[in-house]
């Protein structure tokens, strides 16, 4: 069946421009999280949906990143204004229900700020 | 802080050799441990995970992997390394400071040498 996907796969933005990246979750998937690795980093966790709402927010480094889940199923992450370090790839990751359940995650969309 | 350490950045083996790359976690109790691998342009797939029971975990592809709760250590072991396990592997923990989303690891390359 068909796994995750993201879209674009990569986009180059200029500094101060708003990107939207978009996620296609696993059908059937609850849960949906998107994740920022930055050149040698791990993996950052930005947010989580439950279904569409979000329990959890917490990793989100500031306002000008905000991110919504319709109809439970695709999410798009919003960066507005964006920085040169706000530039990474921007994974996306779906499972069944809780984090007890193996996480499926995207090839990602990665993100130029010049 | 709460945090997973994977300590080597890089770890070169030749071919047929063994392999272990090293994860330990800072957290009081039984943590929930993931190792993902990511190849290059490929998303992320999890390799095996721990809840409970048997501290000796089998995953995908020949891999297994230790909880030794004593050491706070989720190792990743292989017995004989193929060409194509060269990618970048992740150790990840859940339950860490009460929050069930996954922190990662840094991440450790690991290169095969023919």
């Amino acid at each position: 069946g068909a796994g995750v996907s993201q879209s674009p796969s990569n986009k180059v933005t200029e500094k101060g421009k708003d990107v939207e990246l978009r996620c296609d979750p696993i059908s059937g998937h609850t849960a949906l999280y998107w994740y920022r690795q930055s050149l040698g980093q791990g993996l950052e966790f930005l947010i989580y949906f439950q279904g569409n709402s979000a329990p959890d927010k917490s990793g989100l480094p500031s306002d000008r990143f905000s991110a919504e889940r319709t109809g439970g199923s695709v999410s798009t992450l919003t960066i507005q204004r964006t920085q040169q370090e706000d530039s990474a790839v921007y994974l996306c990751a779906s499972s069944f229900g809780t984090y007890q359940e193996t996480q499926y995650f995207g090839p990602g969309t990665r993100l130029l700020v010049l | 802080a709460q945090s997973v350490t994977q300590p080597d950045i890089h770890i070169t083996v030749s071919e047929g050799a063994s392999l272990e790359l090293r994860c330990n976690y800072s957290y009081g109790a039984t943590p929930y441990l993931f190792w993902y691998v990511q190849s290059p342009g490929q998303g992320l797939q999890l390799l095996l995970k721990y809840f409970s029971g048997d501290t000796l975990v089998q995953g995908i592809k020949g891999f297994e992997a230790e909880f030794k709760r004593s050491q706070s250590s989720f190792n990743l072991r292989k017995p004989s390394v193929h060409w194509s396990d060269a990618a970048e592997y992740f150790c990840a923990v859940g339950g860490l400071g009460g929050s069930y989303i996954p922190t990662f690891g840094r991440g450790t390359s690991l290169i095969v040498h023919p």
